[in-house]
């Protein structure tokens, strides 16, 4: 699976979006981005994910470049508990693949 | 949330002694996986399963074993627990192979 970069952390003022990015330059044309996002040290919750198209559900937004090398998930309305640890992910949508979590980005929502 | 539980949820061992943790789903879903997550790190897998007695090894395989007789169930087992195992341990399941993968609220163990 392609492997992403991720800004360490981000701060985001309440009420206001929260665009996080990553990067994954390396992603082949079967391969979906998924996002997760770690609340404290509860399991990992599943945001959202895409091919190829923008995707938006009820959590979040998710806008992938044409070229498919980056990503941004937008959270259009942050609150305190949003404060987490993003994670976007790569994977493959054949073989037994399971999910490769790099270090992710601590967003951090402000009052 | 997905029907995933885990137990125990919190335990401490002593080192040298045999640990199960046990990884039971009602969702009737194919693949199984066993992460762990240590401080400062993402998680890492340990080993999935695709089927009832079909199973293989993750990243981190090393000192743990695992069994799944029963669709619902996932079992992994350290034989002889030590101190490096302290950690943070998640289930996970997906319908299948493309899909999408849902996680329990996850294990403490602490190895003493």
């Amino acid at each position: 699976d392609a492997k992403t970069t991720q800004p360490p952390s981000m701060d985001c003022a309440e009420g206001r979006a929260a665009n996080l990015p990553c990067n994954h330059s390396t992603i082949s044309g079967n391969e979906y981005v998924y996002w997760y996002r770690q609340i404290h040290s509860q399991g990992p919750q599943y945001i959202i994910h895409g091919l190829k198209n923008n995707e938006t559900n009820e959590m979040a937004s998710l806008i992938i470049t044409e070229d498919r090398k980056s990503s941004t998930l937008i959270l259009p309305h942050a609150t305190l508990r949003d404060t987490a640890v993003y994670y976007c992910i790569v994977r493959g949508n054949t073989g037994r693949r399971a999910l490769t979590f790099g270090s992710g980005t601590r967003l951090q929502v402000q009052p | 949330d997905a029907g995933i539980t885990q137990s125990p949820r919190h335990k401490v061992t002593e080192t040298g002694t045999p640990v199960t943790l046990r990884c039971h789903q009602t969702e009737n879903h194919r693949y199984m996986y066993w992460y762990r997550q240590d401080p400062g790190h993402g998680l890492r897998l340990i080993h999935y399963s695709y089927g009832v007695k079909d199973t293989d090894k993750g990243e981190v395989s090393d000192g743990y074993s695992v069994s799944r007789s029963k669709t619902e169930d996932f079992l992994l087992t350290l034989e002889s627990a030590t101190s490096s195992q302290t950690s943070v341990y998640f289930c996970a399941i997906s319908e299948g192979q493309g899909n999408t993968i849902y996680f329990g609220e996850g294990s403490w163990l602490t190895v003493v």
